[in-house]
């Protein structure tokens, strides 16, 4: 089965403090992984999309990793404005819409000054 | 407007009652989705529209439909919902269909549901 899980489930960091996100999925095979923040009581916003193992992206202070059984989300030298729930998802092969996508529950993350 | 819009953005309901949300996406896209997201679990995908046509259903109560009536708008309508259905439910657009390849999909702001 198809499996999407995040860790921490809560982290919380003072500013400048930097640490990791992890995000480690089960598929049969993976046709992309996706990194999306969401603020409280809004949409979550598009950060990466990451296709095969050993690609990086980065964004200000993120960067997004990605092996064959797990991503991480690099956050260095965080500000409290990064506070937000950080969401995974994979996007299967195996999967017949080609279009689903399957999310882990997240990790909230919150910055102290 | 841009994005993805969507409307309203809270709904207080009675378990009667008949509504609908709305959702619009200002990006050219070509397929749309309903996600519901509850505390402590994942988003959870309840329809997929490609090109205004159904291609995944993922055993959603009858309870609630779906409508594409073009590629920019898509509408779920509810009626008689049961207390369990409270929850904030998202819209989101990606640029291509099924099985086009790795898609990331943009998301409105949502709607807060409650059903009393």
């Amino acid at each position: 089965e198809d499996q999407v899980t995040q860790s921490p489930e809560a982290l919380r960091l003072q500013e400048g403090e930097s640490s990791s996100l992890n995000c480690s999925y089960t598929v049969s095979g993976l046709r992309g992984l996706f990194w999306y923040r969401q603020d409280p009581g809004k949409g979550p916003e598009f950060l990466f999309t990451l296709y095969s193992a050993g690609e990086e992206k980065e964004k200000e202070r993120l960067k997004a990793t990605l092996t064959k059984k797990e991503s991480f989300l690099h956050i260095t030298a965080p500000k409290p404005e990064d506070s937000a729930t950080y969401l995974c998802a994979v996007q299967p092969l195996s999967n017949q819409a080609g279009t689903a996508l399957i999310f882990g529950k997240g990790t909230t993350l919150s910055v102290s000054s | 407007e841009t994005g993805v819009t969507q409307t309203p953005r809270h709904l207080v309901m009675g378990m009667t009652n008949k509504k609908s949300l709305k959702c619009e996406q200002h990006l050219g896209h070509n397929a749309m989705y309903w996600y519901k997201q509850s505390a402590k679990k994942p988003l959870e995908l309840m329809f997929v529209y490609s090109l205004e046509e159904r291609v995944e259903n993922n055993s959603v109560p009858s309870r609630f439909s779906p409508e594409c009536p073009n590629s920019s708008h898509l509408f779920l309508h509810l009626h008689t919902l049961q207390p369990e259905d409270s929850a904030l439910y998202l819209c989101a657009s990606s640029q291509d269909g099924p099985g086009q390849g790795a898609d990331e999909q943009y998301f409105g702001p949502g709607t807060r549901l409650t059903v009393t």
